[in-house]
């Protein structure tokens, strides 16, 4: 059972418009959230997070949203740029720290 | 400062063989994860040690899996009998110690890709 789901496995935006990632998930336990950037034969690096107690949080170019009545959350990178091409990984965390990741989105920025 | 390593960074072996990976925490991170990303699947968790605390191993696909870690800093994860479907990028993490409820983050390595013909 996927309680993390990233139901696009890739996503094209054009450089300069908005890039939107989305994440759905099943347990209403999950505390808080995580957005994961992995570049290929590359560890993923962290990219930004949000406790559930919150409804935005932004970073620079990046923001995520929680949507914790729709159990979705997801995040805005604006304006997208060429290094911005990168699967990312959507995470949620128990109250203990195991974090369960999602399959992870591709996106592709178009010049 | 060093970042988490892994080594090999490539391993192929023969079905039926055994294989140990190696990871390398960040110094003074006692949380330590193993995930594997299998092809065109996402991060797997698969074991999690933190500090002196029993490991949470409730990620480990069968009993061919074992992870051990030695002195609360290097791990190793040990497939035994390897099959083909335990081909996979074998990812290794560490973090802080949770303080305050606060969530600390968690580092990657580059992960070891794990062949089995």
């Amino acid at each position: 059972d996927q309680q993390v789901k990233q139901n696009s496995p890739s996503l094209s935006v054009q450089e300069g418009r908005i890039s939107i990632l989305n994440c759905d998930y099943t347990n209403s336990m999950f505390d808080y959230f995580l957005w994961y950037k992995k570049y290929p034969a590359e560890g993923p690096t962290f990219l930004i997070s949000i406790s559930s107690i919150k409804d935005k949080n932004e970073d620079g170019r990046f923001t995520v949203f929680l949507n914790k009545s729709a159990k979705h959350l997801s995040l805005h990178i604006v304006p997208s740029q060429p290094g911005d091409s990168a699967v990312y990984f959507c995470a949620a965390k128990y109250r203990d720290d195991k974090i369960i990741f999602g399959k992870g989105t591709r996106l592709h920025i178009l010049p | 400062g060093a970042g988490v390593s892994q080594s090999p960074s490539n391993k192929v072996t023969e079905k039926g063989k055994d294989v140990e990976l190696r990871c390398d925490p960040i110094s003074g991170h006692t949380a330590l994860y193993w995930y594997r990303q299998s092809l065109g699947q996402g991060l797997e968790f698969l074991i999690y040690f933190q500090g002196n605390s029993a490991p949470d191993k409730s990620g480990l696909p069968s009993d061919r899996f074992s992870a051990e870690r030695t002195g609360g800093s290097v791990s190793t994860l040990t497939i035994q009998r390897t099959q083909q479907e335990d081909s996979a990028v074998y990812l290794c993490a560490s973090s802080r110690p949770r303080t305050n409820q606060v969530t600390e983050t968690q580092y990657f390595g580059p992960g070891t890709r794990l062949l089995v013909l």
